[in-house]
């Protein structure tokens, strides 16, 4: 069984500002690991995603996730954060197949401060 | 025209009711999947299926019901609606590919209230 904890229901940054979103994973198999992003009243959009090829993946909108092994984590980073990107992320993770569930994280609401 | 359409967009109902939620996709895609998204605890998978014969229960099943119609319709009911029910639910689907790695991709959701 595989599970993800994202630390901090809340973020908040100023613009301009590093953008920082923690997951950390449980999975008992190599995970294939997901970011992904809901802007107000839509649905999810897939971010970026592991799938052991590189260990730092690059995303789109400017965001990146580092898999680091050692720490079972999966942050999601951006150097500069802009207003657009106040939204909510979700982390998730599933096995090795793709008959395996993909499990969600609680979610990380960002807000962006002009 | 969106890949993933969901409908209604809104809905409330009162407890008791019977309501359907349609999901219909233009991805080509085999696999669909509904989930249910409450603050707090991310999305959570009800029913899932990987072709029109194959329907398959999630994590949180019990009180749902659903129905692949085709290939690009999969529909979400709830036989008879209670308060805890009131969530915003999403429609999803995937290609075939073997992997884990496969994307998702998301509809806009149903808000559902129940009264």
């Amino acid at each position: 069984a595989q599970s993800v904890t994202q630390l901090g229901s809340h973020v908040s940054v100023s613009e301009g500002a590093l953008v920082l979103l923690r997951c950390n994973y449980s999975s008992s198999v190599p995970p294939y690991l997901f970011w992904y992003v809901q802007y107000p009243n839509q649905g999810l959009q897939l971010l970026l995603k592991y799938t052991s090829a590189a260990t730092l993946v690059k995303g789109i909108n400017g965001f990146e996730a580092e898999f680091k092994k050692s720490e079972t984590s999966f942050h999601l980073t951006k150097p500069s954060a802009h207003m657009s990107d106040a939204a909510e992320y979700f982390c998730a993770v599933r096995g090795e197949t793709s008959g395996s569930r993909l499990t969600f994280g609680e979610g990380t609401q960002l807000t962006v401060n002009p | 025209d969106a890949d993933v359409t969901q409908t209604p967009r809104n809905r409330i109902t009162k407890t008791g009711k019977r309501i359907m939620l349609e999901c219909s996709q233009t991805k080509g895609h085999d696999r669909m999947y509904w989930y249910r998204q409450d603050p707090g605890l991310g999305l959570r998978l009800i029913y899932y299926s990987f072709d029109v014969k194959d329907i398959n229960k999630g994590e949180i099943s019990d009180g749902y019901s659903v129905s692949r119609q085709a290939q690009a319709k999969f529909s979400l009911s709830l036989e008879s609606a209670i308060p805890n029910q009131t969530a915003l639910y999403f429609c999803a689907t995937s290609d075939r590919g073997q992997g884990g790695d496969n994307e998702q991709f998301f509809g806009p959701g149903t808000r559902l209230t129940v009264l």
